[in-house]
């Protein structure tokens, strides 16, 4: 079975760090990494995503890298705020699998003024 | 702005009832998926649509079917609901991808207990 592993579960930074997520792949035919963010009683929203033939994207304070070679991809948040508080996924989507997602586990971030 | 609408926000249930779980979008999206969320498993495709009277099955279909009647509208059936069906039902939906990539657009979810 397709899986992504995200790491860690759960997170606590203090405010003004840098928030780190990792993600690993395992099936070479994803072509699209997403990452989703969602607050407490609401769903997912996306965040930010990538595709493979770049290295890095980045969105305001939230970056995207991505290690393809390593099937690897990481999400890095900034400046961490209170805001930020919230669940993050990664996931990953493969090209003939139409828009079916594979998601991570999922990390609880918790951003400590 | 794309608007994914779930019936209810909490449900409970009783063991061998059968469950309805609707869902309706406002983007006449083709995609619509089911998922369930669950601590530590992150989200789990549960079976999805490419478009009215077609469905897929996901990861764990198993307990669960779908009903797509119309392009809008995407309802997840338990045909007897047991207890380990207690969770976070998440519906989404999203464009074909195409030549771009079309995110999922989620509702805020269903929190379904079975007792």
């Amino acid at each position: 079975q397709q899986q992504v592993k995200q790491s860690p579960q759960s997170l606590i930074v203090q405010k003004g760090g840098i928030s780190i997520i990792n993600c690993a792949y395992e099936n070479t035919a994803f072509d699209y990494f997403p990452w989703y963010q969602q607050f407490p009683g609401k769903g997912p929203a996306l965040l930010i995503a990538i595709r493979p033939d770049v290295s890095e994207k980045k969105e305001g304070r939230f970056t995207i890298s991505f290690n393809k070679s390593a099937k690897q991809f990481s999400l890095h948040i900034m400046d961490s705020q209170p805001g930020d508080s919230a669940t993050y996924f990664c996931a990953s989507r493969s090209y003939n699998q139409g828009g079916k997602l594979i998601f991570g586990q999922g990390t609880e971030l918790s951003v400590k003024p | 702005d794309v608007k994914v609408t779930q019936s209810s926000r909490y449900l409970v249930k009783r063991t061998g009832e059968k469950v309805f779980l609707e869902c309706v979008q406002d983007m006449d999206h083709e995609n619509m998926f089911w998922y369930r969320q669950d601590p530590g498993l992150g989200l789990r495709l549960i079976y999805f649509s490419y478009d009215v009277k077609m469905k897929e099955k996901g990861d764990i279909p198993e307990g669960y079917s779908v009903s797509r009647e119309k392009k809008e509208r995407f309802s997840l059936i338990l045909e007897s609901a047991s207890t380990n069906q207690t969770s976070m039902y998440l519906c989404a939906s999203s464009l074909l991808p195409g030549e771009s990539n079309q995110p999922q657009h989620f509702g805020d979810g269903t929190r379904l207990s079975i007792l």
